[in-house]
């Protein structure tokens, strides 16, 4: 079964850091771009970032660039997404996402992890 | 404020045909970027529904549809189902943000 998990999530400070996992199972993780999109609470969807296959090219929403960085471990066969100085408004539901074979859709999706920044 | 622009809302009742509008600009839809439909149902991930403007993943029934014009797609369900209530999101890329882009979202009521 193709299937995304992402992890650590929580609460955090303005102006802390939390690091978020995705582990991908089902599929040959190595070949496929990776996103993260993330969904604050009661509003829509909004991408953040985007790693290539072999992390050769880096893409960040305006709103992180500069505080978030994407990695992955094609060996591990996981995502990473490192947050730093975190704002209130970084609030939301953070989904990993596959770019599939067209390159410009999301055609698998994690359950999401929440991170929830606050004093 | 999203760079794609949906309807809040549209209800229909059961049975009934619908259609979800997405409305783009020339950096996005209309310079050719594909659009591409996901259902999201209450306190679910996204789900992808209609991807390169009107083609269906597997076991997406055949009453979802989607179309393309100009600087606009738009999303019709037919014979409407109550499992169809749910929240619908377009999304393509952008040229000027070199980023992709979602649709604020449209919430469908089944009445």
């Amino acid at each position: 079964e193709v299937q995304l998990v992402e992890s650590g999530g929580g609460l955090v400070k303005p102006g802390g850091s939390l690091r978020l996992s995705c582990a991908a199972s089902g599929f040959t993780f190595s070949i496929y771009s990776m996103n993260w999109v993330r969904q604050a609470p009661g509003k829509g969807l909004e991408w953040v970032s985007s790693i290539t296959s072999t992390s050769s090219y880096i893409y960040y929403a305006d709103s992180v660039k500069g505080r978030f960085t994407i990695s992955r471990d094609n060996a591990k066969n996981s995502l990473y997404l490192q947050m730093n100085s975190l704002r209130a408004e970084d609030t939301a539901v953070y989904y990993c996402a596959r770019l599939g074979a067209t390159g410009d859709t999301f055609d698998i999706w994690g359950q999401g992890t929440m991170v929830t920044v606050s004093s | 404020q999203s760079v794609l622009t949906q309807p809040p809302s549209v209800s229909g009742a059961p049975g009934q045909r619908v259609t979800i509008s997405c409305t783009g600009s020339s950096s996005n839809i209309g310079a050719g970027y594909d659009v591409h439909w996901y259902q999201q149902l209450p306190g679910t991930a996204p789900k992808l529904l209609i991807y390169a403007n009107s083609n269906r993943p597997s076991g997406v029934p055949d009453r979802f549809s989607g179309s393309k014009s100009g600087t606009s797609a738009s999303l019709a369900i037919t014979g409407l189902q109550t499992e169809d209530e749910a929240d619908y999101y377009c999304q393509s890329y952008d040229s000027s943000l070199s980023g992709w882009v979602f649709g604020g979202g449209t919430r469908l009521t089944v009445l």
